[in-house]
């Protein structure tokens, strides 16, 4: 089955720095990878799509300058919090979709947690 | 446009059945469903396709009603391991491919 891969699983950053999360399908290409936010007893909220070799699309509300997505080949893409802040410590988790399977579920990737101090 | 899901928590003893609800208030291509467990990421269950259409495996099975816009997951003689948050997520217009996801569900099986 279809494997995504995140890194890393947590990371403990102080206030004003960047952190930097990947997310790889293993087995598979992924033109279109999904960046998720989920906070704590709440549902997985949809930050952006990410397309391989285009920018990507952000979901309103989400600021672009703030969440950097590149999604540098078809099996990697990546999400940068820049200048992070309390507030964005959150779970983030990303997605992606194995279309030779035909057009099943969406695998995620092991999710980050993010903790911002 | 998010999905609207309920119950919003179920507590089973095991063996019991539940059913979770899930509706749109706009068309949809696709439903799927996911389960995730504590600290864990969403592990895909099931994807309904067409109205009417169900599909599921083992106990677990769910239904697909495109004119109502509304899916339901049943999960039948339940067992520990069904235990956690459920998910559906909701696929729209003519060809999908962003999937925005419900409030979930939180599901408890007890001995």
């Amino acid at each position: 089955g279809a494997v995504v891969s995140q890194h890393p699983s947590w990371v403990i950053c102080k206030s004003g720095t960047s952190v930097k999360i990947e997310c790889r399908s293993l087995d598979f290409q992924a033109t279109t990878m999904f960046w998720y936010r989920q906070f704590p007893k709440q549902s997985l909220m949809l930050m952006a799509t990410s397309n391989e070799g285009s920018k990507a699309t952000y979901e309103q509300g989400v600021e672009k300058d703030k969440f950097l997505i590149n999604h540098a080949s078809l099996t990697l893409s990546t999400l940068t919090v820049t200048s992070a802040h309390p507030e964005d410590s959150s779970f983030y988790i990303c997605s992606a979709r194995d279309y030779s399977e035909g057009r099943g579920g969406y695998t995620f990737g092991s999710g980050t947690r993010l903790t911002v101090v | 446009q998010q999905p609207v899901q309920s119950p919003q928590a179920v507590i089973l003893r095991e063996g019991e059945d539940a059913v979770i609800n899930c509706s749109s208030s706009k068309a949809l291509y696709s439903v799927h469903w996911y389960r995730q467990k504590h600290g864990e990421a969403p592990v895909f269950l099931m994807i309904l396709l067409k109205g009417g259409e169900q599909k599921g495996h083992e106990k677990i099975s769910a239904s697909f009603n495109e004119k109502k816009q509304q899916s339901s997951l049943y999960l039948t003689a339940s067992q520990l391991s069904y235990s956690g948050t459920y998910f559906c997520g909701t696929e729209m217009g003519t060809s999908g491919s962003r999937l925005t996801f419900g409030e979930g569900t939180q599901l408890t099986v007890n001995p």
